[in-house]
């Protein structure tokens, strides 16, 4: 079946640098991206969202970008922080209500912050 | 706002012994809840969606007799793993919903679940 994936499974950055993570996405009728960050032994904790009729979507220090013809979607963290080392999960919700609400979750990417 | 707690956090138990993990929603009113587990450096799996006041809808290959799920309020959903094997032992996390569609799912803090 169609599932949300991932490019990289670890990201090392230097602490202060900006970090780009990917997912790529193959239901090309989901229309709403959630990205979570997942620190070891806790629950997913929201970061950001972005709806399929958006192409850019900015937060504190983070920045979704959604782009919807190669069906690929990245988190930037700006200024990164050792705080900021977890596992970081895209996920995908068809949308439209009913049965259509689950979310399915990407592979994870295991950001590390190195000071 | 918008805080789910689960309990117990982690457990032990014996093969063949069921354990009963409680989600609760602690601030709001969750029409939806839903019950995922992740196994070490795996991703979140969805076990099954439960609204409150109906029976739960489970994903393909979930058997719904060994992972029986109440949703008796609109703030709590249980979920009882029966006749635990050393294989259920893994990650247990459940999420709440205001309401279907797109809305946000807040995430509990897990419960990890050990079976010997």
């Amino acid at each position: 079946g169609e599932n949300v994936g991932l490019h990289l499974p670890t990201l090392s950055v230097q602490e202060g640098d900006n970090s780009i993570i990917n997912c790529a996405y193959s239901n090309s009728a989901s229309d709403y991206f959630i990205w979570y960050k997942q620190e070891s032994g806790k629950g997913p904790q929201f970061i950001i969202d972005i709806r399929s009729n958006m192409d850019k979507r900015q937060g504190q220090r983070v920045t979704v970008l959604l782009n919807k013809t190669v069906k690929h979607l990245s988190l930037q963290i700006a200024a990164t922080q050792p705080g900021d080392s977890a596992v970081y999960f895209c996920a995908e919700n068809l949308g439209s209500g009913g049965s259509n609400y689950k979310l399915t979750f990407g592979k994870g990417t295991l950001l590390t912050v190195n000071p | 706002g918008a805080v789910v707690s689960q309990h117990p956090s982690w457990v032990i138990c014996k093969s063949g012994t069921s354990v009963k993990i409680e989600c609760r929603s602690l601030d709001f009113q969750a029409t939806t809840m839903f019950w995922y587990r992740q196994f070490p450096k795996q991703s979140l799996m969805l076990m099954a969606t439960s609204n409150e006041g109906s029976k739960a809808t489970y994903e393909q290959g979930v058997e719904k007799d060994k992972f029986l799920i109440n949703h008796a309020s609109l703030t709590l959903s249980t979920l009882t793993v029966t006749s635990a094997h050393p294989e259920d032992s893994s990650f247990y996390i459940c999420s709440a919903s205001k309401g279907g569609g797109t809305d946000t799912q807040y995430f509990g803090p897990g419960t990890r679940l050990t079976v010997l």
